[in-house]
């Protein structure tokens, strides 16, 4: 498998303002990672993939310039969420591809609350 | 387009009782399935997979599932439900090489 973490657990922000979440894979060099977004009592759903080195590939309807992705090393990708709004309050996951290449595991989550 | 169906938006069951929760998925080749758990505020963690072989496969925390083509079905079950199982499950396919489908999602409840 793969350990994965985030940082922070949670995050309140007023908003328009950024905010910054930290996804690292601890025992794996990740050349690929996920984030999802997951609303209260639903399921969750892919917003981008993020490669490392070079631009992620976002899902149709998520905005690349409000989800900010950088994935510069093999053990870290950063999701930044853009002048934020209430709307974006949501509990964001993430997730790796471990050395099988096609199980995916996942970070304890970021729970993000616009004010 | 594939996609994945839990039927049961949330279940019930008795400490002790067995439990088998149902995920149906809609697939053109042979897919590749999951169950992830998840508890209140925390991330996803892998139950099972099936990817091939063997159409029951064993998970961990006394967990399995069995495959069956015929019926595109990839339920759940486990004998006997602890207090600790309350969660949320949800099944998943595997689309392309990447890309993870979720169903959405089976709240378990356990009553003592």
């Amino acid at each position: 498998g793969a350990v994965v973490s985030q940082h922070p657990s949670w995050v309140i922000c007023k908003s328009g303002t950024s905010v910054k979440i930290e996804c690292r894979s601890l025992d794996f060099q990740a050349t690929t990672m996920f984030w999802y977004r997951q609303f209260p009592k639903q399921s969750l759903m892919l917003m981008a993939t993020s490669n490392e080195g070079s631009k992620a590939t976002y899902e149709q309807g998520v905005e690349k310039d409000k989800f900010l992705i950088n994935h510069a090393s093999l053990t870290l990708s950063t999701l930044t969420v853009t002048s934020a709004h209430p709307e974006d309050s949501s509990f964001y996951i993430c997730s790796t591809k471990g050395e099988e290449g096609d199980t995916q595991y996942f970070g304890p989550g970021t729970r993000l609350t616009v004010l | 387009a594939q996609s994945v169906t839990q039927p049961d938006i949330h279940i019930t069951v008795s400490e002790g009782a067995s439990l088998e929760l149902r995920c149906n998925y809609s697939y053109g080749a042979t897919p590749y399935l999951f169950w992830y758990v998840q508890s209140p505020g925390q991330g996803l963690q892998l139950l099972l997979k099936y990817f091939s072989g063997d159409t029951l496969v064993q998970g961990i925390k006394g967990f399995e599932a069995e495959f069956k083509r015929s019926q595109s079905s990839f339920n759940l079950r486990k004998p006997s439900v602890h207090w600790s199982d309350a969660a949320e499950y949800f099944c998943a396919v595997l689309r392309g090489f990447q890309k993870l489908v979720f169903g959405t999602g089976t709240r378990l409840l356990v009553s003592p």
